[in-house]
């Protein structure tokens, strides 16, 4: 199994651009959660998921999509990236019998916005 | 409504000597609590996770981790630290009460730093 992959690796937007930020899973999860790390704050939850065609808000949603059209892949869009979204993005997994809080995270995007 | 307190946001050590790394939580019910680490640059692997089984729990690469309900307490130690633990240590509460989606809080982080 890959476990959780993320693509790309770094990103630089400029203000005003839009992107996705891809997240893939091999391991058949129901739950998939998007967060952002920022210095001194921890992981935030952006958007997350409990199954294919079900998504719902997290703590900060602001600026950012999702979908989930399949198990196995939950990308994230900036519609229009502003210099404040400029942070670390990591996806997660998990499934109901080993804990839905038991989180799987992937590498994570290293995004720049100017 | 849940949080977690890490208390020291820089921990320092000499390798070969203890690492304690202190965390405090907050749960109007008995949360899970996890330890997660995360190396430079990497993403975060799960090293321990208590879910009222029992109290000390053992993870990854000979950390542990006591949950002490009379302190709010989960602190994680190992009795002698490497150079490759060298790393950012999340600590993480959840309520499992709820039922569906299981939203999590994670504590700021603490830096280990591992002196030769």
């Amino acid at each position: 199994n890959a476990g959780v992959t993320q693509t790309p690796k770094f990103q630089v937007l400029k203000t005003g651009q839009s992107m996705t930020l891809q997240c893939a899973q091999d391991m058949n999860h129901e739950y998939m959660s998007w967060y952002r790390q920022d210095p001194g704050m921890g992981l935030r939850l952006i958007h997350y998921s409990v199954g294919a065609g079900i998504t719902d808000q997290g703590e900060v949603p602001n600026g950012y999509n999702v979908s989930r059209s399949t198990t196995e892949d939950f990308p994230l869009r900036l519609l229009s990236a502003a210099p404040s979204q400029t942070s670390v993005y990591f996806c997660a997994s998990s499934y109901e019998r080993e804990g839905r809080d038991t989180q799987y995270f992937g590498p994570g995007t290293r995004l720049t916005v100017l | 409504a849940q949080s977690v307190t890490q208390l020291d946001s820089h921990v320092s050590v000499s390798e070969g000597t203890p690492v304690l790394l202190r965390c405090n939580y907050s749960s109007s019910y008995s949360p899970s609590l996890f330890w997660y680490v995360q190396h430079p640059n990497k993403g975060l692997q799960l090293l321990l996770k208590y879910t009222s089984a029992a109290t000390l729990v053992k993870g990854i690469n000979g950390f542990e981790a006591e949950f002490k309900k009379s302190e709010t307490s989960f602190h994680l130690t190992k009795p002698s630290a490497h150079m490759s633990d060298a790393a950012e240590y999340f600590c993480v509460v959840s309520d499992p009460r709820t039922g569906g989606y299981q939203k999590v809080t994670f504590g700021i982080g603490t830096k280990l730093q591992v002196i030769p």
